[in-house]
């Protein structure tokens, strides 16, 4: 079964408005979380780094003011895109690390698909 | 800074077929890398891990390669099914707790 959840998985909003997706860890604890979106026939792309406890530190070019995340606990990150846009209509997806070292295995949630109209 | 390139970016092959997708890095410096399954709509599943200590990998139907020294590794897919159509994503990690770069992709179809 999945251990990293993506909720929600699908999201129609209306321009102008907020929408949050939260990510959440299952079975273990993540101190860093990924955020990444993907525009149709590109590369997933990072977007920000979630680190529980502290600001998140974003890619250039990304609008911190505008794609807000909260990591508030190990199992949890969340991402708002505040006031969407048509063109923030994108694949979002988050990832989470477990293990140390050579074992460090990442996992991704399910992803969210999000249409601003 | 680290670039993935992927070819092809589309691959048809009737079923059965052997066949094998490339991808490039530009920077060796990598601690590993990471072939990925995302089906349309879809998130994404790990195929295979390889250390940078590593040259290949094995699971079931699947091989991947990895030459640091010239930045490439390939995935291999041994007789082909229509369940296998996908595309195939590969990332790299330049180092322990930092984010994966990805490539484009390769989209893979198999006709029965």
């Amino acid at each position: 079964g999945a251990v990293v959840s993506q909720h929600p998985s699908r999201v129609i909003c209306k321009s102008g408005t907020s929408v949050k997706i939260e990510c959440r860890s299952l079975d273990f604890q993540a101190t860093t979380m990924f955020w990444y979106r993907q525009f149709p026939k590109q590369s997933l792309m990072l977007m920000a780094t979630s680190n529980e406890g502290s600001k998140a530190t974003y890619e250039q070019g990304v609008e911190k003011d505008k794609f807000l995340i909260n990591h508030a606990s190990l199992t949890l990150s969340t991402l708002t895109v505040t006031s969407a846009h048509p063109e923030d209509s994108s694949f979002y997806i988050c990832s989470a690390s477990w293990g140390q070292g050579s074992g460090n295995t990442i996992y991704f949630g399910e992803g969210s698909w999000l249409t601003v109209v | 800074k680290q670039e993935v390139t992927q070819i092809p970016a589309a691959l048809s092959v009737p079923e059965g077929e052997n066949l094998v997708l490339n991808c490039s890095f530009t920077d060796s410096a990598i601690y590993n890398l990471q072939w990925f399954r995302q089906d349309p709509g879809k998130g994404l599943t790990s195929l295979l891990l390889i250390q940078s200590s590593q040259r290949e990998q094995t699971s079931g139907r699947l091989n991947a390669s990895l030459d640091k020294s010239s930045g490439r590794s390939t995935l291999y897919i041994a007789a082909s099914q229509p369940g296998d159509s996908a595309t195939y994503l590969c990332a790299v990690v330049n180092q322990a707790g930092t984010a994966l770069i990805f490539g484009k992709g390769t989209t893979l179809s198999v006709s029965s």
